[in-house]
């Protein structure tokens, strides 16, 4: 098994549709990131969490959420979908401060 | 704003050459900067990182330098090899803020 699984790898989806993207890892590391990746714009960072009770927005959370349903597991909604969330999508687990993270394969969501 | 910024997005190199990839930044706050590789279809895998209290990282053919002074650091790869083509993001962190750059496509050529 891959360190951090992303489901689904490809969405296709329609303006105003509710979408989960969904992330899982064996790592048993404590903190997990979502980030989005457009071009020319590097990756971004939406929400992040340093354990199951802990949720934090980063810098483009607006039309976003998250849940943290165990340690593993680390869901990004998006609530009513818009084309400008078109994007690259990236799931990464993180040991501690300072340390480098470990990202997932990515999910291609467009929306249309 | 973009904090961290790759100004080349895209680098050629012959291969066994150097590739020196750069990287600026505008917040004198961050503390620690990374270097990932990212290959198509995969997600950005860590490759080295430097702490702001150095000036070089050296792991095998890739060497990080930092320039505090100047808000700069660059990635060295020597010799370059064809399997090095990939995209590369600087980012730089500080607290539990990492930024990323916008990334450089570097292709080696055989």
């Amino acid at each position: 098994d891959a360190d951090v699984t992303q489901t689904p790898r490809n969405r296709i989806t329609k303006t105003g549709k509710r979408i989960m993207l969904e992330c899982s890892q064996t790592k048993g590391h404590d903190r997990m990131y979502w980030y989005r990746q457009d071009p020319g714009l590097g990756l971004r960072l939406i929400y992040y969490s340093f354990d199951v009770k802990d949720i934090n927005k980063g810098e483009i959370s607006d039309g976003y959420s998250v849940s943290r349903q165990a340690q593993a597991k680390f869901s990004l909604s998006l609530e009513s979908a818009i084309p400008n969330q078109t994007a690259l999508y990236f799931c990464a687990i993180s040991l501690g401060q300072n340390y480098g993270y470990t990202f997932g394969s990515g999910t291609r969501l467009t929306v249309v | 704003d973009q904090q961290v910024k790759q100004n080349s997005p895209s680098l050629s190199v012959q291969e066994g050459r150097i590739s020196i990839l750069n990287c600026d930044y505008t917040n004198s706050m961050f503390d620690y900067f990374l270097w990932y590789k990212k290959y198509p279809a995969e997600g950005p895998t860590f490759l080295i990182s430097i702490s702001s209290i150095k000036d070089k990282n050296e792991d095998g053919r890739f060497t990080v330098f930092l320039n505090k002074s100047a808000k700069h650091l660059s990635l060295h790869i020597v010799p370059s090899q064809p399997g090095d083509s990939a995209v590369y993001f600087c980012a730089a962190s500080r607290s539990n803020d990492m930024r990323f750059g916008a990334g450089t496509r570097l292709t080696v050529k055989p």
